[in-house]
């Protein structure tokens, strides 16, 4: 059974301090999302990869956000420095977006951070 | 630019009522995909279908039944005889075909809340 995982699945950490979220998409995957779930901005698109190419990071904040794919196997979320405002659920997605498929996408279970 | 509109923020339903979900969406694109997502208190988000824009036979499954009229731009999700583990939210989502992009588009979501 074929999952998404992601670790770690909770973290709590200080202000100011780094964080590293980490992916392992779906064996096969060539597109890897990172969505990130609020209370006040649901869920939202940070950044994606295709192929461990970033394709679109927009919705991250560039100074303190970094994603990135070493290899075909693991994709990483980082933040630093980190704030309080950052806390919220990350979600990692991956999926195989061939012509004609329905770009469906596969969620790993998410990375609950809080930053006091 | 693709929107999802979902203006049920919360419904509440006696368990074994028949309850819809709205959903209503933006597109520029004459091809494009619409899922709906299931986020149960565990968290975790769960795929419960796609449809392609071309195909706008309604589905069932089980209990649940699905609307996609092209027309209104609506893709409504219904759950006959609700149960109290059908209690979550309900993402409707939208993914774009045209360029790169391939991410998911959510909807605000809508809580059920169903009642024993």
């Amino acid at each position: 059974d074929a999952r998404v995982t992601q670790t770690p699945r909770h973290k709590v950490t200080e202000m100011g301090q780094e964080v590293t979220m980490r992916c392992q998409p779906i064996l096969g995957h060539n597109t890897v999302f990172w969505y990130r779930q609020t209370m006040m901005q649901g869920l939202e698109l940070l950044a994606y990869f295709r192929n461990r190419a970033p394709l679109d990071d927009s919705g991250m904040p560039k100074d303190r956000f970094s994603a990135e794919m070493p290899d075909a196997t693991l994709a990483t979320l980082k933040i630093q420095p980190s704030e309080p405002r950052d806390s919220a659920v990350y979600f990692c997605a991956s999926g195989l977006p061939l012509a004609g498929d329905g770009n469906e996408q596969f969620f790993g279970p998410g990375t609950r951070l809080t930053v006091l | 630019a693709q929107k999802v509109t979902q203006a049920q923020t919360e419904i509440s339903v006696v368990e074994k009522e028949d309850v819809t979900l709205d959903c209503v969406y933006e597109t520029r694109d004459t091809t494009y995909y619409l899922f709906w997502y299931k986020q149960p208190p565990s968290g975790e988000l769960v795929f419960l279908i796609r449809r392609n824009s071309f195909d706008e036979q309604n589905e069932i499954s089980g209990r649940y039944s699905w609307n996609f009229q092209k027309s209104t731009s609506s893709f409504n999700f219904t759950i006959t005889a609700s149960q109290v583990v059908d209690s979550a939210v309900y993402f409707c989502a939208l993914s774009e075909t045209s360029g790169s992009a391939r991410q998911l588009t959510f909807g605000s979501g809508t809580q059920l809340t169903v009642l024993p």
